[in-house]
């Protein structure tokens, strides 16, 4: 069974900032590694699919990167609405089991 | 652009069975390259993966919950469904249904809804 361990649980940083959010795996990962932003009584958002691929209508502020077991969502400068809930999300070959991290939450510092 | 809907009853008695339905436009849940899903998230917690299935019929469910839940392609048009027997408090959730790529990572998310187990 994989465990994806995101770090830290909570992120304190002011506007502008950079904004770096770590998934780590129990084992070595495919390529198949989403990250979603989720803010309160909505639907998770998917903002990077396969590891680094930006989905339709994601800022290039977003990106992600990471193989193995070690994947980084970075946000180069924070918005006022990227501050929100941060979950990553991993998917077997076949069957396609989906693994959700625990969540990181970026707060206003 | 896929969109999907869930709906059912918003509170269901301990020991009954929860029933919810996703409704799926701008696409076909019984062509090929997608899978269907079903995920909740208790409240204020992470998500967690109840099952899928595909165009084929083929179905995988959690193990926490194979014994429980039934994922079904529904009656209606473009629609697939959850059954999640002897529920109790501890299911208490929002349910998403969602569509998933059979060839990347990306998952599209209905809007959820919250199930309340309570008498």
């Amino acid at each position: 069974e994989i465990v994806l361990t995101q770090s830290p649980a909570t992120l304190s940083l002011s506007p502008g900032e950079r904004a770096t959010l770590s998934c780590r795996a129990s084992q070595s990962l495919s390529s198949f590694l989403a990250w979603y932003q989720q803010k309160p009584g909505q639907a998770p958002r998917l903002l990077i699919y396969d590891v680094s691929n930006r989905a339709t209508g994601i800022p290039a502020r977003f990106s992600g990167s990471g193989s193995g077991t070690d994947f980084t969502l970075t946000i180069s400068s924070l918005e006022p609405e990227d501050f929100a809930l941060y979950f990553c999300q991993h998917r077997s070959n076949w069957p396609p089991i989906l693994t959700f991290g625990g969540g990181t939450k970026v707060e206003i510092k | 652009q896929v969109q999907l809907q869930e709906s059912g009853p918003g509170l269901v008695k301990p020991s009954q069975t929860l029933s919810l339905t996703c409704s799926v436009s701008g696409g076909s849940i019984s062509s090929g390259g997608y899978y269907w899903t079903w995920i909740r998230q208790h409240p204020g917690k992470g998500l967690e993966w109840i099952g899928y299935i595909y165009a084929s019929g083929s179905t995988s469910y959690s193990p926490s919950l194979k014994s429980r839940v039934t994922i079904s392609v529904g009656t209606s048009n473009n629609q697939f469904s959850l059954r999640l027997s002897s529920v109790t408090a501890a299911d208490t959730a929002v349910y998403y249904c969602a569509r998933g790529s059979v060839d990347s990572s990306a998952v599209s998310w209905g809007q959820g809804t919250l199930v309340t187990v309570s008498s």
